[in-house]
């Protein structure tokens, strides 16, 4: 079974940093594209981050460029989001998401459970 | 950015009933990379269509998804119980992959 496992969500004030992860298993990792999408509480979803497959390519959100950094363990099968100088509109749960390729471009065909992430003072 | 606007913002409907959802895009798509998804309440999304017209693998032939250019439409056949849900379109050909702000499909 396929599997996506995000954490590393939590209460943080503003201006902090987390660090998110998600562990995967049963699939090729490296045959997939992944992405990081945020749904703020009782709100719809926003696409927040895509790396490639082989991790050469990245793309982000304007709101969160600069400030956020997604990566990739293709040794250990794990996704990362680094969020640094966070925002109260940050707040939302943040699902990782597989593609069905390696390409950016290629359709998200799996979510994972999502880890909440609050930053408040 | 690609803006995608959904309509209606929600649908009152009840079970085998047909629900006809659309989604606008500000800009002409690639047909090719442009997806919808459902959410139960509680649930993590769970992609149904891609390529704006298949079908997931495992979702009943009652979804089926159609358009092209900048209109698109998801249609639901005899409304099931589990259908009752939020639903979202999403282009995923130029970045930012823009979601749309979700069709509720509720209980009339």
């Amino acid at each position: 079974d396929v599997q996506l496992l995000a954490s590393g969500g939590g209460l943080v004030q503003p201006g902090g940093s987390l660090r998110l992860s998600c562990a995967t298993s049963g699939f090729t990792f490296t045959s997939s594209a992944m992405s990081w999408v945020r749904q703020a509480p009782g709100k719809g979803l926003e696409w927040v981050s895509t790396i490639r497959g082989r991790g050469d390519s990245r793309y982000y959100r304007g709101s969160v460029k600069g400030r956020f950094t997604i990566s990739r363990d293709n040794s250990n099968n794990t996704l990362f989001l680094q969020m640094n100088s966070l925002r109260p509109e940050d707040t939302a749960v943040y699902y990782c998401a597989k593609h069905g390729g390696g390409w950016g471009t290629d359709v998200i065909d799996l979510w994972g459970q999502g880890t909440m992430v609050a930053v408040s003072s | 950015e690609i803006v995608l606007t959904q309509t209606p913002g929600t649908l009152s409907l009840s079970p085998g009933e047909g629900a006809t959802l659309s989604c606008r895009a500000s800009q002409t798509l690639d047909s090719r990379y442009f997806a919808w998804f459902q959410q139960r309440p509680g649930q993590a999304p769970r992609l149904l269509i891609y390529g704006a017209a298949t079908r997931a693998t495992g979702i009943p032939d009652r979804f089926s998804g159609s358009g092209s250019g900048a209109d698109f439409i998801l249609t639901i056949t005899r409304l099931e119980p589990e259908d009752f849900a939020v639903y979202y379109c999403q282009q995923y050909g130029i970045s930012p992959f823009t979601f749309g702000p979700g069709t509720k499909v509720e209980f009339k």
